[in-house]
């Protein structure tokens, strides 16, 4: 069965520092996204991506946040300067028809 | 802004029995509805959706209800089993925003005990 694929599967980055989160959607998916969940928390929605745009986006997205699709098969998350507040799981989900699918995360912490 | 809300955190069943998570929405616009299940440290794992013009769905020991007046959703789980103990989210799906993004509740942990 096709997956989404997401490295790493943890990242631990200090405080102001550049991250990147790499994801692999399912090839024939159109929409791709990207998820957070906070520890204990619910899992909510970051950004949504189609035909090479971001097609809408949470108030959480702001300016330290980008995502791009550079090759055609990965989809990246990019954190500019990282807050301890974003310590979190990020998942990336891939869309087509009404099946979403998600990767199994990348834990994210911020010293 | 909680437009979909799972109010119990937590669900203890015994083996065999029935598991009935509940579910419920705010929002009038959400078209889809979808239930899925998550293992610590791995992502959601889809189990059974609903489309908002439907009120029931089947498939296998799932099935999910839907009430559009009472804007409430319903996992039943029969027979419940211990494989099932997990964390069960919510989500609903909004079409009119422009990317199909899910808004998912705060999950409800079910724990099947033999």
């Amino acid at each position: 069965e096709p997956e989404v694929t997401q490295t790493p599967s943890h990242q631990v980055t200090q405080m102001g520092q550049e991250v990147i989160l790499r994801c692999v959607p399912i090839s024939n998916h159109l929409y791709f996204y990207w998820y957070r969940q906070i520890l204990g928390q619910k899992v909510e929605f970051l950004v949504s991506f189609y035909n090479n745009e971001i097609s809408e986006k949470s108030e959480i997205f702001d300016d330290q946040f980008s995502v791009e699709r550079p090759d055609g098969s990965n989809f990246t998350l990019k954190i500019r300067s990282t807050k301890l507040e974003d310590s979190a799981m990020y998942f990336c989900a891939s869309l087509r028809g009404r099946g979403y699918t998600f990767g199994s995360g990348t834990r994210l912490t911020v010293v | 802004d909680q437009q979909v809300k799972q109010n119990s955190p937590s669900l203890s069943v015994q083996e065999g029995r029935i598991s009935i998570l509940n579910c419920d929405y705010t929002n009038s616009m959400f078209d889809y509805f979808l239930w899925y299940k998550k293992y610590p440290a791995e992502g959601p794992t889809f189990l059974i959706s609903i489309s908002s013009i439907k009120d029931k769905n089947e498939d296998g020991r799932f099935t999910v209800f839907l009430n559009k007046s009472a804007k409430h959703l319903s996992l039943h789980i029969v027979p419940s089993q211990p494989g099932d103990s997990a964390v069960y989210f919510c989500a609903a799906r909004l079409s009119t925003g422009g990317g199909n993004k899910l808004t998912f509740g705060t999950g409800t942990q079910l724990k099947v005990e033999l």
